[in-house]
């Protein structure tokens, strides 16, 4: 079965600090995994998608995500952050017609 | 360019008054349509889907319908809505295969009093 998990459904960082989300997923194909952000009444934005090209995945707005198979893991960074990136963050595993959402992080950036 | 559009923005409505929200796609074809749910403190609910005209599956029993009479616009109905149809609706588009991305729209805030 296809399935993501993100881990904390609340960050808070400083703004400057490094941000860390994570998310973990299961799927017995290899997987397409996705990142959007969603900001308060709007609708989600692509931040970034690995598709297996590059284990290292850069982003829009300085967020990057690194593909680790061995952990089943993609997690979100960004190394300093900025109060624009208070938001809510969707990580999500492509399936035949649709994609497995996680139930999002919110994340809080302390000025 | 590809473009979403969904209206209204926001809705209040009357518990068992009736709802339409329309959602449209523009600059693409063929293109698979998707309604979400965001209820308050939940993550994203996925609805309906449709990979064509009049083609839909639902994805959870509920009191929505959905309907897609064009190639580029997905309309989420119901005949009577409940307090629980509360929510923040979204309306997505994808491509094809392989890497199934979607793309969202702005979304429908509904408020059923």
């Amino acid at each position: 079965a296809q399935s993501v998990t993100q881990l904390g459904s609340h960050v808070s960082v400083s703004e400057g600090a490094l941000v860390l989300l994570r998310c973990n997923y299961s799927s017995s194909v290899p997987p397409y995994l996705f990142w959007y952000v969603q900001y308060p009444n709007q609708g989600l934005q692509l931040l970034l998608k690995y598709t297996s090209a590059a284990t290292l995945v850069k982003g829009i707005n300085g967020f990057e995500a690194e593909f680790k198979k061995s952990e089943t893991s993609f997690h979100l960074t960004k190394p300093s952050a900025h109060m624009s990136d208070a938001a809510e963050y969707f990580c999500a595993l492509g399936g035949a017609n649709n994609l497995f959402f996680g139930t999002g992080t919110r994340l809080t950036v302390i000025p | 360019s590809q473009t979403i559009h969904q209206w209204p923005a926001t809705l209040v409505q009357p518990v068992g008054s009736p709802l339409s929200l329309e959602c449209t796609v523009e600059g693409t074809s063929n293109p698979n349509l998707y309604w979400y749910r965001q209820a308050a403190g939940r993550g994203l609910q996925l609805l309906f889907y449709s990979v064509g005209i009049g083609q839909i599956s639902s994805e959870v029993p509920q009191n929505l319908s959905a309907s897609r009479p064009q190639d580029r616009q997905f309309i989420l109905s119901s005949k009577k809505l409940l307090l629980s149809d509360s929510g923040f609706y979204l309306c997505a588009w994808r491509n094809g295969p392989p890497y199934n991305e979607q793309f969202f729209g702005p979304g429908t805030r509904l408020t059923v009093l």
